[in-house]
């Protein structure tokens, strides 16, 4: 069946360290691929998104490369801030009859000053 | 763009109590809606999806039900609540299957 596997966390980094969590996925067809961040006591939020290979999603300088070769889409970001500590689940689309999100586990990133 | 309300934002049960929470949706119609729980430091479980009113798909069998009264509102219910049904419930909705967006959680605690 389609899954999600995630780094696992805590990773913990200084501020205006460069970040990458790892993630891999196995899919039966071409599945749509996402990032989302979940602050502390919150919903999840959807940070970037790519929907076929080779497509990089980016937003408030987080980037993800869709790599269908290797099965990955790590998430990456040059320098982190400490308001960037959350918890960041990587999740794929199948786009087939179920459409159902399938999530990783969900990696903490602490960031310290 | 759509906005999710849930409801009660926190909520302390006691074992064998029953339970409702309501989602409802703002900013759209005909969404899917879907049920997820987040045990502590834990991913998240998809519990139930329903892509239209009536229709609910379970995904875990447990003592947990859901009901779409409305076409935009999605309701979770337990007659007998267990402890391990504490967790954080999160409604989430897409539309025409696009990226998923999701409500502020309920924090549900079984004593």
């Amino acid at each position: 069946g389609n899954s999600v596997t995630q780094m696992e966390g805590p990773v913990t980094l200084s501020e205006e360290a460069f970040l990458t969590i790892n993630c891999t996925y196995t899919a039966t067809g071409y599945p749509s691929l996402f990032w989302y961040v979940q602050y502390p006591g919150e919903g999840l939020q959807l940070l970037l998104k790519a929907t076929k290979a080779d497509d990089k999603g980016s937003n408030k300088g987080f980037e993800a490369t869709y790599r269908k070769e290797t099965t990955s889409f790590h998430l990456e970001k040059g320098s982190v801030q400490v308001s960037d500590s959350a918890v960041y689940f990587c999740a794929l689309r199948e786009m087939d009859s179920s459409y159902k999100l399938i999530f990783g586990s969900g990696t903490r990133l602490l960031v310290r000053p | 763009s759509q906005t999710i309300h849930q409801w009660p934002a926190t909520l302390v049960q006691p074992v064998g109590s029953p339970l409702s929470l309501e989602c409802t949706v703002e900013g759209t119609s005909n969404p899917n809606l879907y049920w997820y729980r987040q045990a502590a430091g834990r991913g998240l479980q998809l519990l139930f999806y329903s892509v239209g009113i009536g229709q609910i798909s379970s995904e875990v069998p447990q003592n947990l039900s859901a009901s779409r009264p409305q076409d935009r509102q999605f309701i979770l219910s337990s007659k007998k609540l267990l402890l391990s049904d504490s967790g954080f419930y999160l409604c989430a909705c897409d539309h025409l299957y696009n990226e998923q967006f999701f409500g502020p959680g309920t924090r549900l605690t079984v004593l």
